[in-house]
């Protein structure tokens, strides 16, 4: 178990939707990290918060937002979903260097 | 920028044989390196960790990497395969830390292990 919570598990929604994950990073890790896995595209970073605030942008979508809390969890928001966007999106929180996972979400867009 | 190549996607060994899987690194400033592994339907997991100061890096389940500066490498070993070690294998690099710290992952390596 690495501590970083995340929820749900699945989601399958429909094209056109919208969906928000939820991340709660290690207790102390002020870096949260969202990456998008597919098959096809393989481990895509897509932001990076760190005590709130926005630190690194990577592939992400203008559809897709995430926003960090004063609690330090953390929130991804997928919007007009495409059938393309069906993936895992892990969330991850570091303290310093390395990252510490989560299980992930499985997204599936129908 | 910092970057990471992984040559090739898919490595294959028996059961008992050398593993060694390949990483190389760019970097303006001393990186920080890592790397995870990835069972099936499962977040990534810490395997090991160079951060300047040994550059012979042991991490869990028997795997090892050395950090060689001249090669810009930090390839992973294991002496002898096992079954288990079946899974993705993902090198990573980070050139800062704390606030400004950014994790650069390679496209990961498919390790099979053969009976």
């Amino acid at each position: 178990d690495s501590g970083v919570t995340q929820t749900p598990k699945h989601l399958i929604t429909a094209t056109g939707q919208r969906v928000t994950l939820r991340c709660s990073p290690r207790s102390g890790d002020l870096s949260v990290y969202w990456y998008q896995q597919s098959l096809d595209q393989g481990l895509q970073f897509l932001i990076q918060y760190y005590n709130g605030e926005e630190r690194a942008k990577g592939n992400i979508l203008e559809r897709f937002s995430a926003q960090q809390f004063p609690d330090l969890h953390s929130e991804l928001n997928l919007s007009s979903l495409e059938l393309g966007d069906s993936a895992l999106y892990f969330c991850a929180s570091s303290p310093d260097t390395e990252a510490f996972f989560g299980q992930g979400t499985r997204l599936t867009v129908v | 920028a910092q970057s990471v190549t992984q040559l090739g996607s898919h490595v294959s060994v028996s059961e008992g044989a050398l593993v060694l899987l390949r990483c190389n690194y760019s970097s303006s400033v001393p990186p920080y390196l890592f790397w995870y592994v990835q069972y099936p339907n499962q977040g990534l997991q810490l395997l090991l960790k160079y951060t300047s100061a040994a550059t012979l890096v042991k991490g869990i389940n028997g795997f090892e990497a050395e950090f060689k500066k001249s090669e810009t490498s930090f390839h992973l070993t294991k002496p002898s395969a096992h079954m288990s070690d079946a899974a993705e294998y993902f090198c990573a690099v980070s050139e800062y830390t704390g606030a400004n710290s950014k994790l650069t992952f390679g496209k990961g390596i498919t390790l099979s292990v053969r009976p």
